[in-house]
């Protein structure tokens, strides 16, 4: 019953190998967020989607491809992994976009580049 | 542009001592103020957030926090630390016509107890 889950946990892989993270909620929220956390915990917005639309797209490389198959689903595709693409990476959810609305998170997948 | 400075990225407290764990913000409008608290293996969870109402916000476990415009801070406190509240304490700001788009955390601060 985990509101917020992301597969796998801890993903470990080549330079130049494409991946992916999957995750879903079952808060029937409408707005799903990817969050990078680096090594030194410092935690930054990749994407937000509200009912399956982009809302939001922070400066990341275009390697990185969101995918929103319906509102509870928001999976991470990512090519030609890089060295720099190590890190922890979130999924969030949240009743709504805007305001202040809680927003519940996955426990993160461990992105390991080798 | 909004940012957070969290003073201290570890702070260490005995059990049953005050915790008090820094938070200043930067936001060219009034802000909404939240504390998120990461516990090892899992993601953050909401603490109490702070929305233009009251000042003294009153969040879980004991945790509240007070929104102080004139020092732009919003410090996290709890009377008497417990073995439970070790963990990584982020604080974040955001602008309210955006809300959880432009949520911009702090880098975080590790609250470790000391028995």
């Amino acid at each position: 019953d985990t509101a917020v889950s992301q597969t796998p946990k801890y993903l470990v892989t080549q330079m130049g190998n494409d991946k992916s993270i999957k995750c879903e909620q079952n808060l029937g929220h409408d707005t799903m967020y990817w969050y990078k956390q680096d090594s030194k915990k410092f935690l930054k917005i990749m994407f937000s989607y509200n009912n399956k639309e982009l809302i939001i797209n922070e400066t990341v490389p275009n390697r990185f491809s969101p995918k929103s198959p319906d509102k509870a689903h928001l999976n991470l595709h990512i090519n030609s992994l890089e060295l720099g693409d190590s890190a922890v990476y979130f999924c969030a959810s949240s009743h709504r976009s805007g305001g202040s609305e809680k927003l519940f998170f996955g426990s993160g997948t461990q992105l390991s580049v080798l | 542009a909004q940012s957070v400075t969290q003073l201290g990225s570890h702070v260490s407290v005995s059990e049953g001592a005050l915790v008090l764990l820094r938070c200043n913000y930067s936001s060219s409008v009034p802000p909404y103020l939240f504390w998120y608290v990461q516990y090892p293996n899992q993601g953050l969870q909401l603490l109490l957030k702070y929305t233009s109402a009251a000042t003294l916000v009153k969040g879980i476990n004991g945790f509240e926090a007070e929104f102080k415009k004139s020092e732009t801070s919003f410090h996290l406190t709890k009377p008497s630390a417990h073995m439970s509240d070790a963990a990584e304490y982020f604080c974040a700001v955001s602008d309210p016509s955006f809300g959880n788009e432009k949520l911009t955390f702090g880098t975080g601060t590790r609250l470790t107890i000391i028995p």
